[in-house]
């Protein structure tokens, strides 16, 4: 069965590094999602692609993250300079898409797990 | 998106029917009840989704109320592998899919 690759798995950095995730989705799947898991809460979105569009970024901190999927396929999620607050699970998801009045559902990858030191 | 609640724990014994219920009350009639589960240190996994009529795959059962506003999951013979957070997502299917999680139900399946 197709999966949702991520990572590194598991990331250790000190606060004003950079750091960034790879997301590779199911071959096929024009939406990719980041979204952000603090500890004992459900994960947020911090942003949509749709092909190589975004789609929704209006809850990313745009002055730290950034994020990119040139080519419509893998995504690149960078955060420069991190800060202790960005400790995470940081979680991407791919789904097919829209077609006209379903939607379908999303298939997230293991995660990445950051720890700012 | 209409918001959902959802208990904060819940225990079941092995073997037997996991009952996760889910008010919704503020559904609107185009939305759709969706169900996702999260073991601990991975990412979440669908169950289950619906609209108005009961749904069953190989996962669960999901029971809608007539009237919309509550749900419930059932794992009809829970295993250790079950203990997991789930959680309810009522999902607007126009203009956005973005997936709006709470703080779902944490399912301690004991021996």
């Amino acid at each position: 069965e197709a999966e949702v690759a991520q990572s590194p798995r598991y990331k250790i950095t000190e606060k004003s590094q950079a750091v960034a995730f790879w997301c590779d989705p199911i071959s096929g799947h024009a939406t990719l999602y980041w979204y952000r898991q603090i500890l004992g809460q459900g994960p947020e979105l911090l942003v949509q692609f749709q092909d190589e569009s975004v789609v929704d970024d209006s809850q990313l901190p745009k002055d730290r993250f950034s994020a990119e999927r040139l080519k419509g396929v893998d995504s690149t999620l960078k955060i420069q300079p991190a800060e202790l607050g960005d400790s995470a699970m940081y979680l991407c998801a791919s789904s097919p898409g829209t077609s006209g009045l379903l939607s379908y559902e999303q298939y997230f990858g293991p995660g990445t797990r950051l720890t700012v030191t | 998106d209409a918001k959902t609640t959802q208990p904060t724990s819940m225990d079941c014994a092995e073997g037997r029917a996991a009952n996760l219920p889910c008010n919704h009350s503020t559904i609107s009639g185009n939305e759709y009840v969706y169900w996702y589960r999260q073991i601990h240190s991975q990412g979440p996994q669908y169950i289950i989704h619906g609209l108005k009529n009961n749904e069953t795959n190989e996962m669960a059962s999901l029971i809608i109320t007539e009237d919309r506003k509550s749900s419930t999951l059932i794992l009809p013979h829970a295993t250790l592998r079950d203990t997991a957070v789930y959680y309810c997502i009522v999902r607007f299917l126009y203009n956005t899919d973005k997936l709006i999680f709470g703080t779902g139900t944490r399912l301690q399946v004991f021996p």
